[in-house]
This record gives structure tokens, sequence and C-alpha cells, in this order.
């Protein structure tokens, strides 16, 4: 089945300094991907989802780069700020014709300092 | 997400029964019960589609799942163990081929003394 490595697990970043946040996946079937933050105590927020072969998509104060060909999936989080401070999971999903759920990298714990 | 409700959000419990509900307002056809320990990822633990069980990951027969309708799901826990102790997340999907879409709600937390 479908494994995804993320890394770094702890991040410590400067307010106003990017951070990069790095997923491989092994399945060349995957096809969908997601970026979730979840913040202590709280649940699953939707960052962004991707699904073309190379693309870039920015957000509020994030982009994500999805790269097929080396099956990276990789999250900026450009100018960081305190609110960004969370735990950063990446998800992917294959393209079936039935429901099957999601892996899930083993977390980014990100902290925002001043 | 108020469309998806779960219930109770929070429960400590020595070891006993207990079961957990969610309900979703969504029009989906496939819930899904997840288990997030600390410091952990979400994990999948059941997968229903139409009411038919299609996944069931490797989890102990202490947790009993049940679809008694496609828009809601039952997670009954029997003499429950502190190893249990983590948020369980229910989620649910669209109809049609898979897009990973994935709705959450709130959790439950459960404590186990």
């Amino acid at each position: 089945g479908e494994q995804v490595e993320q890394r770094p697990p702890h991040l410590s970043v400067r307010e106003g300094d990017s951070a990069v946040i790095i997923c491989t996946y092994t399945d060349p079937n995957s096809y969908y991907f997601f970026w979730y933050k979840q913040e202590p105590g709280a649940g699953l927020q939707l960052l962004m989802k991707v699904f073309s072969s190379t693309e870039i998509n920015e957000g509020q104060g994030f982009t994500v780069l999805l790269n097929k060909k080396d099956k990276q999936l990789s999250l900026n989080l450009t100018a960081a700020h305190p609110g960004d401070s969370a735990v950063y999971f990446c998800a992917v999903s294959e393209r079936n014709n039935y429901a099957q759920g999601l892996t899930f990298g083993l977390g980014t714990r990100v902290s925002v300092f001043p | 997400n108020t469309k998806i409700t779960q219930s109770p959000r929070y429960l400590i419990l020595g070891r006993a029964n207990k079961s957990l509900e969610c309900e979703q307002h969504l029009g989906h056809n496939a819930m899904y019960w997840y288990k997030q320990s600390a410091e952990k990822p979400p994990e999948l633990m059941f997968l229903y589609n139409l009411k038919q069980l299609i996944r069931n990951e490797t989890v102990p027969s202490r947790f009993i799942p049940e679809c008694p309708d496609s828009s809601k799901l039952l997670l009954h826990i029997s003499a429950v163990d502190p190893e249990d102790s983590a948020v369980y997340f229910c989620a649910s999907s669209p109809p049609g081929h898979n897009t990973g879409q994935l709705y959450f709600g709130e959790g439950s937390k459960l404590t186990v003394l």
C-alpha cells in the first residue's frame, strides 16, 4: 500500500521567515494530494487540495508544489506568523471509482517564535 | 464543519462500554472512523459505503462499528483500554468516483483512566 514520508517532524521558524515541509509518496497511482493544518486540541483544517501533474498553488500565506515525477509534495509557509504554529499533515489518495480514505504523513509540528 | 456532528465531544471512562455517534447532513454515501492518538496522524479504522462495511483495518475486536443509514455512523467500544485514549474523527465523502475529499467532524476525545 501507499507509504507517505513527511519531513521534518519538527520545525522552529522565526516570525517573518519561510519554512518548507516535504512529503514523499511511493504509489504512482496516487492522484489527489492534500495539506491539513491541525491546531492544538482542534480538528483537521483543509488547507489545499492539488491533483495536477506539476502544480504550484498559492493560498493565504503558503504555496504548495506537487512534483509527480519525483513523487513529492511540498508546503512552503511564506512569512510565517504566530497563527501558523500547528501540526501540518500531508495526505494522499488514489483515483478510484470507490471511496477509500486518505493516507496521512506523520505530521510536522511547526512553532513560530518572535 | 457543523454539517458533520459528533457526540459526545469529550468522554472520560474507566473500563466501561460507550458508543460514539456521528451524523452528516451532506448527502454523502461514504463514512469513516479515524483514530488519532497523541502525536500521531489520523489512522483509518473503518469505512462504510452505502451502509456496507468495505474497509476494516486492524482494529481490536472491542471496537464495533454500525451504520444504520448512510448519514449516521456509530462506534461501539466495549471494555475500553488505556491505549484507546485518542481523538476519534468521523468523516464522510461524496458519492461517485473517489476524489479523496473527506469532510471531517470535530472529533470525540476519549480519555481512559
